[in-house]
């Protein structure tokens, strides 16, 4: 079965340091999507991504956050600076383009650390 | 407006047994409700999902119950399996041109012998 990767499955870094999260999505999806979830908590929106624009970000998402798809097959999320509260697991999740039907698939995540 | 209640926060079961999470929301808008198992360490997986014109759909051990004029829906896992043991959120949507999922709080379902 088709899967979402994610990499690094863990990353640690230090307050106000970017981090680079990557994702590869299914390969004919066509809408994508980042959430996140704090440890313990629900799993929140922050952003989604069709046609190499932005076409709905939370109000999570901050100018600390950008994404990209710079090829045809990775999906990044960046963050430029930081903070302790950012330390949750990441979740990058694709659609195919009959999305009204179907489910996301999500990635298993990436856990960031931030210390 | 936006949130998605959801109801019990743990849940123990007996092997065999019925276990029903129950969720609730507030926006009319929502037209998808889907009900997501996580293992740990894991990604949200689908599990089942309803849309609000049906009261009720069914796959295997798992159904989803939906009342709409009370806007609430219902996962109901029978003949529960210590494999079942996981957290699992619903989430609802609103249709297209409005993509994001608003996720419950999440069930942590624990199964036991």
């Amino acid at each position: 079965e088709p899967e979402v990767t994610q990499t690094p499955s863990h990353q640690v870094t230090q307050m106000g340091q970017e981090v680079i999260l990557r994702c590869v999505p299914i390969s004919n999806h066509l809408y994508f999507y980042w959430y996140r979830q704090i440890l313990g908590q629900k799993v929140e929106f922050l952003v989604s991504f069709y046609n190499n624009e932005i076409s709905e970000k939370s109000e999570i998402f901050d100018d600390q956050f950008s994404v990209e798809r710079p090829d045809g097959s990775n999906f990044t999320l960046k963050i430029r600076s930081t903070k302790l509260e950012d330390s949750a697991m990441y979740f990058c999740a694709s659609n195919r383009k009959d999305r009204a039907n179907y489910g996301y698939t999500f990635g298993s995540g990436t856990r960031l650390t931030v210390v | 407006q936006q949130q998605v209640k959801q109801s019990p926060q743990s849940l123990i079961v007996q092997k065999g047994g019925i276990s029903i999470i129950n969720c609730a929301y507030e926006n009319t808008a929502f037209d998808y409700f889907p009900w997501y198992q996580q293992f740990p360490g894991k990604g949200p997986a689908l599990l089942i999902a309803i849309r609000p014109d049906v009261s009720e759909k069914k796959e295997g051990r798992f159904t989803i119950s939906f009342n709409k004029s009370a806007k609430q829906f219902s996962l109901h896992i029978m003949d529960s399996q210590p494999g079942d043991s996981a957290t699992y959120f619903c989430a609802a949507r609103v249709g297209f041109g409005n993509e994001k999922l608003t996720f419950g709080t999440g069930t942590r379902l624990t199964i036991i012998p």
